[in-house]
């Protein structure tokens, strides 16, 4: 199984700032990775899919980029509802498989 | 609107068996494929299995081959996964989700259920 390797696991930020997450896959997945956002007692959403298209209805202040084995998910500015736990995931090869989250915590 | 609806929360004894089920209503049904994908308390997500209801096989994670099962009823759009040999460790939220129209299959999920709270005591 690819392995998905988020970095950091927390971060601290304020509102208004610019918070980079990175993804790093086991192997070369090209750009068959998606990213999502969990609230505490929620459903996961899709934010990112294909690395960088934005989902239907999601804030252009996210953005994803990379290919190959390094993807980040960068939010910037940002907001209050920001405040989650994100999740990349590949859907390179069978079985797809997730990240282990990023918390993004008020500073 | 595409919505999946799951069914409610169970509590199982350990060795028993659990199904659970998902509606899909709002949308096509058949022609994309909808995946289990389960968190247990504090964890993070992990895919079990899909299955793209026109077609009608299940593709299962090999952690739960041999005790997961997926099936589709394209009569009332519902989809079950039944999940076998019940341990504490199955303790969890299991979410179905559907595939993205604009992607390939398992590629990522746009739509998921509530979720279904699933206890092995």
């Amino acid at each position: 199984d690819i392995q998905m390797t988020q970095s950091p696991s927390f971060v601290s930020a304020s509102i208004g700032d610019r918070v980079t997450i990175t993804c790093r896959a086991s192997q070369d997945i090209s750009n068959y990775l998606a990213w999502y956002q969990q609230k505490p007692g929620k459903v996961p959403k899709l934010v990112i899919y294909a690395a960088s298209s934005l989902q239907s209805g999601v804030p252009s202040r996210f953005s994803g980029s990379g290919s190959g084995t390094v993807f980040t998910l960068t939010i910037s500015p940002l907001q209050p509802e920001d405040f989650a736990t994100y999740y990349c995931q590949q859907g390179d090869s069978m079985p797809p498989t997730f990240g282990q989250g990023t918390k993004v915590e008020i500073k | 609107q595409v919505q999946l609806v799951q069914s409610g929360a169970e509590v199982k004894k350990p060795g028993s068996s659990v199904r659970v089920s998902c509606k899909s209503s709002g949308g096509t049904f058949s022609s994309f494929g909808i995946n289990w994908v389960r968190q247990a308390p504090g964890q993070g997500l992990e895919w079990m299995g899909g299955i793209i209801p026109v077609l009608g096989t299940g593709n299962y994670a090999q952690k739960f081959q041999g005790r997961v099962t997926i099936t589709a009823d394209e009569s009332t759009s519902t989809v079950y996964m039944e999940l076998s040999s019940l341990t504490s460790e199955d303790t969890a939220v299991y979410y179905c989700a559907r595939d993205h129209p604009m992607v390939r299959g398992f590629e990522a999920f746009d739509i998921w259920g509530q979720g279904t709270m699933v206890t092995i005591s």
